[in-house]
């Protein structure tokens, strides 16, 4: 019920590609979904957000969709670069349980030049 | 912007000895986390605290502490440090909704 589970777990993708990486979940008491990414010797770094509210958000090259129905979330990396190669996570919380995060097991995306 | 720093980006330990990992946050925040990241295992959930001097377990507690005796700083504490607590350890800290990372502590135990 506490899980959130993503895939795939690594991701290959030519330059100018879109990305795409998939989360689903069980619990529907979640309220905020979160994005982190991730580069080598980092600390994670909030990419973007969405509430159950909205179904899409857009910054920039980054969207999350959102499907309330069928308990998934994906994010979309359009005209992926070089620099987008790090690994991505997705996450949910609610407020009953002190906003904790629970993660997603990670994706390690690659940009081929 | 929110800053969250940890004390020491690389930190080399030996078995038995006491570890002390701080976090500090710049925001007022009230909530602070301390994870560890294994690969293959992802990010998992030491401890939290939601107030000054007030903290609760989180998934793996086991072998840690923690203080927060000002609401900037949350320390954690290995006790006698073991092999199997080699890891980056991760601070975070609440703001609003969002929790903002620190770069992390690149412990080894030896």
């Amino acid at each position: 019920q506490q899980q959130v589970k993503q895939s795939p777990q690594s991701l290959i993708v030519q330059k100018g590609g879109i990305s795409i990486i998939n989360c689903a979940y069980e619990n529907t008491a979640f309220d905020y979904f979160p994005w982190y990414q991730q580069f080598p010797g980092k600390g994670p770094a909030l990419l973007i957000a969405i509430r159950p509210d909205v179904s899409e958000k857009k910054e920039g090259r980054f969207t999350i969709s959102f499907n309330k129905s069928a308990k998934q979330f994906s994010l979309h990396i359009m005209d992926s670069q070089p620099g987008d190669s790090a690994t991505y996570f997705c996450a949910a919380s609610m407020v009953d349980s002190s906003y904790k995060l629970i993660f997603g097991s990670g994706t390690r995306l690659l940009v081929r030049p | 912007d929110v800053k969250v720093t940890q004390s020491s980006r690389y930190l080399v330990k030996r078995t038995g000895e006491k570890v002390f990992l701080e976090c500090v946050q710049d925001m007022d925040h009230e909530n602070m986390f301390w994870y560890r990241q294994d690969p293959g295992l992802g990010l998992r959930l030491i401890y939290f605290s939601y107030d000054v001097k007030m903290k609760e377990k989180g998934d793996i507690p086991e072998g840690y502490s923690v203080s927060r005796e000002k609401k900037e700083r949350f320390s954690l504490i290995l006790e006698s440090a073991s092999t199997n607590q080699t890891s980056m350890y991760l601070c975070a800290s609440l703001g609003r909704r969002a929790q903002y990372f620190g770069p992390g502590t690149r412990l080894t135990v030896l």
